[in-house]
């Protein structure tokens, strides 16, 4: 099927390696941040999210990062695994319920 | 994926006809969400119901119309379906407002339409 890969930024890694995907907001009045992992054929999935008082939050293997100034977000994936090869999107809220997101961009993992 | 049903999965369709996607959650979420996905646009927000009757517009909800007459259904209707509106569908659902604690958004599988 179609993948919704396609056209979008690539970011390769190689396996062990540490990924930083970068996403750039728009809306300086957005108040939390979200980031979605999607694997092909699938929806996207919940990765990590950050409010707008934090400027650096940890997960698992994960840790977003957001500089305000720049209207800036990071994820930053440890040791980059096989199975995180996937489309990753950023998305972002503020006062409404809206969730908008970015474009996304794919990360492949070389083995 | 939080018990959230999309149907139908896949459908073909003719220009100018209507088409209603469904999709159903079990979780009792207050908030859904239609979303279009098309390659190199990301997910695009279509229109979202924020309750029961309480539905409001998104990004590019032009020829889209919703409707949520209970809580676990919320229908996206293509009024009068055009090649452009060719895509992925997906849906979501949020147990509170997102941007609260606990607003993980969840989604479907997805729902692809061909409009030819």
């Amino acid at each position: 099927g179609e993948s919704v890969g396609l056209h979008l930024p690539t970011l390769s890694v190689q396996e062990g390696d540490n990924s930083i995907i970068n996403c750039a907001y728009s809306n300086s009045a957005s108040d939390y941040f979200i980031w979605y992992k999607q694997e092909s054929g699938k929806g996207p999935q919940f990765i990590i999210d950050i409010r707008s008082n934090m400027d650096k939050r940890q997960g698992q293997r994960v840790t977003v990062l957001l500089n305000k100034t720049v209207k800036h977000l990071s994820l930053q994936i440890a040791a980059t695994q096989p199975g995180d090869s996937a489309v990753y999107f950023c998305a972002e809220t503020g006062a409404n319920s809206k969730l908008t997101f970015g474009k996304g961009i794919t990360l492949s993992v070389r083995p | 994926d939080a018990g959230i049903t999309q149907s139908p999965r896949h459908k073909v369709t003719e220009t100018g006809t209507p088409v209603t996607l469904r999709c159903h959650q079990t979780e009792n979420h207050r908030y859904m969400y239609w979303y279009r996905q098309d390659p190199g646009h990301g997910l695009r927000l279509i229109h979202y119901s924020y309750g029961v009757k309480d539905t409001d517009k998104g990004e590019v909800s032009d020829g889209y119309s919703v409707s949520r007459s209970k809580t676990e259904d919320f229908l996206l209707t293509l009024e009068s379906a055009t090649s452009s509106q060719t895509s992925v569908y997906f849906c979501a659902t949020a147990r509170v407002e997102v941007g609260r604690p606990g607003a993980e958004a969840f989604f479907g599988q997805g729902t692809r339409l061909t409009v030819v």
